[in-house]
């Protein structure tokens, strides 16, 4: 089983949709999260943290379900500018930080 | 705003040849990180280094890989005898504390 695994999607989706993302860990000690935005040949840009109780940054919210190794980023009101790729990264013990493949987004018109 | 830079933006080698890759981190900034991504995959950590030593390495990073701060500015990744598979966007990062790491933009790394 794979570290981190993301599906790859696309997604594509209209603008104003509300869309959500699932990320798996195999690391049952597993301790920090993260979502990242990728933009094409960019670099990745922190998104937001995933805290245990769930966590909301105006439109997007993160959740982290540690029973089923799984954390999750919703978008709401789509823009296009969203479009990206989302990337979910996990830390355990140590600092080494695995990153996920990514979840490509597309919000059109 | 502070940002992490790196230079050169795409570095185009022959294979055998020695790389030396540039980052300037953000300013007070002391944890300093490499990583690569190749093309369509996934971003892989090679390397942490704090209070001039590496902290942390993965499996990638074997002995024709080194990281140097070679003065108070500079963050440097060499590589010592590029092979095809190099081939890869290598990113720089930095953190002041436990707190958000800032990517460069990166290096495109072509090794031909």
């Amino acid at each position: 089983r794979k570290e981190v695994e993301q599906d790859p999607g696309p997604f594509n989706v209209p603008e104003g949709a509300t869309v959500a993302f699932n990320c798996t860990y195999s690391n049952s000690a597993s301790q920090s999260f993260f979502w990242y935005r990728q933009d094409c040949r960019k670099e990745p840009k922190l998104l937001m943290s995933v805290y245990s109780s769930g966590n909301e940054d105006g439109r997007f919210t993160a959740q982290l379900n540690r029973a089923s190794q799984y954390i999750s980023l919703l978008i709401r009101d789509s823009k296009l500018s969203d479009s990206a790729t989302y990337l979910c990264v996990v830390k355990g013990g140590s600092y080494i930080p695995t990153f996920g493949r990514g979840t490509s987004l597309i919000v059109h018109p | 705003e502070p940002e992490v830079t790196q230079t050169p933006s795409h570095q185009v080698t022959q294979m055998g040849q020695e790389v030396i890759l540039r980052c300037v981190p953000i300013s007070n900034h002391l944890y300093f990180y490499w990583y690569r991504q190749i093309l369509g995959q996934k971003v892989e950590f090679l390397v942490s280094f704090y209070n001039n030593e590496i902290s942390e390495k993965s499996e990638i990073f074997d002995d024709q890989f080194s990281v140097e701060r070679p003065d108070g500015s500079n963050f440097t990744l060499k590589i010592r005898s590029t092979k095809l598979e190099d081939s890869a966007m290598y990113f720089c990062a930095s953190k002041q504390g436990a707190d958000t790491q800032y990517f460069g933009p990166g290096t495109r790394l072509t090794v031909l």
